[in-house]
């Protein structure tokens, strides 16, 4: 099935820096969200964005739905090890109850 | 509330022995979602229901793996017989109506090693 594009595939940063990650589709989503998978666990809802150009902050982490609705980005400001994780995004549309996800971004943090 | 409770965490089989991965979605949810995730091909979508009614099960790999859902508390998933390609971690997840909209609630989900 389809899944959408997650830029970069990994990352390795230092604790306290900022992080950025996006994710991008062929078609066009009403509705973005992001989750993130700690280690032996199952993925967890971070945000959800519901229209284009929204900006919603949980905390250190901030989501973005991309204007064109094809887009959607992550930041984490100044990281710390609970960090650590894969993060998923997902897209979908109303009426539908499947969630489209992304091939995910995985962080890891250097001591 | 408890979560989806999946069970059992771990399982480690031989090639060809039957599996059953169990699953207990929340409470008052209508949806119900088996995930299955790889290194190579990610999450992926293997069956979902509706109010228990198996909705779409175009994920199914083969004709190996089945799902039931009997009542709204209860879902399993059968491989029988098993292969080493099936091993992955199995997720199981629930959503109320319009959870698309709103996200799914996962378990902690089975780690499946066929030998």
């Amino acid at each position: 099935g389809q899944q959408l594009n997650q830029s970069p595939q990994s990352m390795f940063i230092q604790e306290g820096e900022d992080v950025s990650m996006n994710c991008t589709s062929s078609s066009i989503f009403n509705t973005w969200l992001w989750y993130k998978q700690d280690p032996g666990e199952g993925p967890v809802l971070l945000i959800a964005l519901y229209k284009a150009g929204e900006l919603t902050s949980n905390g250190r982490l901030t989501a973005q739905f991309g204007i064109t609705r094809k887009d959607s980005f992550l930041n984490i400001s100044a990281s710390i090890p609970s960090d650590v994780g894969i993060y998923f995004c997902a897209g979908t549309n109303f009426g539908n109850e499947k969630l489209t996800f992304g091939t995910g971004t995985r962080l890891t943090i250097i001591p | 509330d408890a979560g989806v409770i999946q069970s059992p965490r771990h399982e480690v089989t031989e090639m060809g022995q039957e599996v059953t991965l169990r699953c207990k979605p929340i409470s008052g949810h209508d949806y119900l979602f088996w995930y299955r995730q790889t290194m190579m091909r990610g999450l992926e979508l293997l069956i979902y229901f509706n109010n228990n009614v198996p909705i779409d099960d175009s994920g199914m790999p083969e004709d190996r793996f089945s799902a039931k859902m009997p009542n709204a508390s209860f879902s399993t998933l059968k491989i029988q017989p098993s292969e080493p390609r099936d091993s992955a971690v199995y997720f199981c997840a629930s959503s109320l109506a319009s959870g698309g909209r709103y996200g799914y609630t996962f378990g902690s989900g089975t780690r499946l090693t066929v030998v």
